[in-house]
């Protein structure tokens, strides 16, 4: 199925270092939702996007979606050993199937 | 808080075993819920759509009689691994999205559950 291209793949930084992560689609999507999964969790929403060009904080975590409709970057400032894990882009084409398409996911790890 | 429950949290069976996983939305009711696996290292993958009082929707290449879906009432789908074989192993997700007007509520997700087929 259709996936998001997300980059980068995987992140190793220093504790107290901004992070800054994003996905592109060839084509338009009217929601992007970014989302954070901890070893052997489900993935917990972090930051939900619904308008082109909007930009959304939530704590350290600062989210934008693109004009274009078609990317999305997440940004984390001042990174912490908590803000390990995997995070995923996710894309909602809106209508009635619901259906959400995602990243292939960026692993974070922090070096104390 | 959580919203979704998904239980069990893991599973281990022997091979031609069936599972059955539930599906919880705890303080909302959810006409539409959604089944993922996910392998490790790599991203969820969609399997179906969980349509409250209908049958569910399969994504292409997902065995409908392999992966049976009920969703029986307002809160709760229930997805079995009939027959479940080693390669079914994974990580099986469920989520669900609050009903509101607004069409693009996200989706939440429950904890997974872990299956291990021997």
């Amino acid at each position: 199925g259709q996936q998001l291209n997300q980059s980068p793949q995987s992140m190793f930084i220093q504790e107290g270092e901004d992070v800054s992560m994003n996905c592109t689609s060839s084509s338009i999507f009217n929601t992007w939702l970014w989302y954070k999964q901890d070893p052997g969790e489900g993935p917990v929403l972090l930051i939900a996007l619904y308008k082109a060009g909007e930009l959304t904080s939530n704590g350290r975590l600062t989210a934008q979606f693109g004009i274009t409709r078609k990317d999305s970057f997440l940004n984390i400032s001042a990174s912490i050993p908590s803000d390990v894990g995997i995070y995923f882009c996710a894309g909602h084409k809106g209508g009635g199937a619901q259906k959400l398409v995602f990243g292939q996911g960026t692993r974070l790890t922090i070096n104390p | 808080g959580a919203v979704v429950s998904q239980h069990p949290s893991w599973v281990i069976c022997k091979s031609g075993t069936s599972v059955k996983i539930e599906c919880r939305s705890l303080d909302f009711q959810a006409t539409t819920m959604f089944w993922y696996r996910q392998f490790p290292k790599q991203s969820l993958m969609l399997m179906a759509t969980s349509n409250e009082g209908s049958k569910a929707t399969y994504e292409q290449g997902v065995e409908k009689d392999k992966f049976l879906i009920n969703h029986a009432s307002l809160t709760l789908s229930t997805l079995t691994v009939t027959s479940a074989h080693p390669e079914d192993s994974s990580f099986y997700i469920c989520s669900a999205r609050r009903p509101t007007e607004n069409s693009n509520q996200p989706q939440h997700f429950g904890d997974g559950t872990r299956l291990s087929i021997l």
